[in-house]
């Protein structure tokens, strides 16, 4: 596709469950961003990869949190025994095109809400 | 303190109205310096997007950085409607490295 996809666009579990999220990057890009984003705050970081490997994971709140990215492409981040304070907007991004590489595009998020 | 400031409003502006957002920010590493648009329940749409200290226009908005104060500023000339949106002053170290973003200003363009 021609812009970051995300799935799913919305998610709700209980406390103390399992979730994966996915990003599907633009094509072509190698860098790939988790970050999270809460009502009214702008977006903070939670992961970077560079290709296939966690370049930075240190926004990454907890061990509960992890990411991978096995292939270079797409992403999944997941999530153990959720936490009602892990509900937020989960936004992916990429960036590593020819121009402007280091530019950001963003994903439309994947809303999470813990009950 | 914050490594970047934003004030979240809400702005509230006439239809036409020039708009003026800032950030400012404490890091002297941040290198690359871009603004956000984003509406209601979408992700972050790209605006503009600076390298270093200068100005850049890009038709009814304006992006200008000032790294000797580091303070940001997107001016948005002619304000419509489909303005209405949350705008993210968003920073980098280097390519490719995490961006450090600001709350956000929720701005509103009254017709």
């Amino acid at each position: 596709g021609a812009g970051v996809s995300q799935t799913p666009s919305n998610k709700v579990t209980e406390k103390g469950k399992y979730v994966e999220l996915r990003c599907d990057p633009i094509s072509g890009h190698t860098a790939l961003y988790w970050y999270r984003q809460s009502l009214g705050q702008g977006p903070e970081f939670l992961i970077y990869f560079q290709g296939t490997g966690a370049a930075d994971d240190s926004g990454l709140p907890n061990d509960r949190f992890f990411a991978v990215r096995p292939e270079g492409s797409v992403s999944t981040l997941k999530i153990q025994r959720t936490e009602r304070g892990d509900s937020a907007v989960y936004l992916c991004a990429s960036s590593g095109g020819r121009a402007m590489q280091e530019t950001q595009y963003f994903g439309p998020g994947t809303r999470l809400l813990v009950l | 303190q914050k490594e970047v400031e934003q004030d979240p409003g809400p702005l509230s502006v006439p239809e036409g109205a020039i708009v003026s957002l800032n950030c400012t920010y404490s890091n002297s590493a941040f290198q690359y310096f871009m603004w956000y648009r984003q509406y209601s329940r979408k992700g972050p749409e790209l605006l503009m997007y600076t390298y270093s200290s200068g100005n850049k226009e890009d038709g009814r908005f304006t992006a200008q950085v000032d790294k000797s104060s580091k303070y940001i500023s997107l001016f948005i000339r002619d304000s419509q409607p489909s303005d209405s949106a949350t705008y993210l002053c968003a920073m980098g170290r280097s390519g490719n490295t995490p961006l450090v973003f600001g709350k956000g200003t929720r701005l509103s363009v009254i017709a």
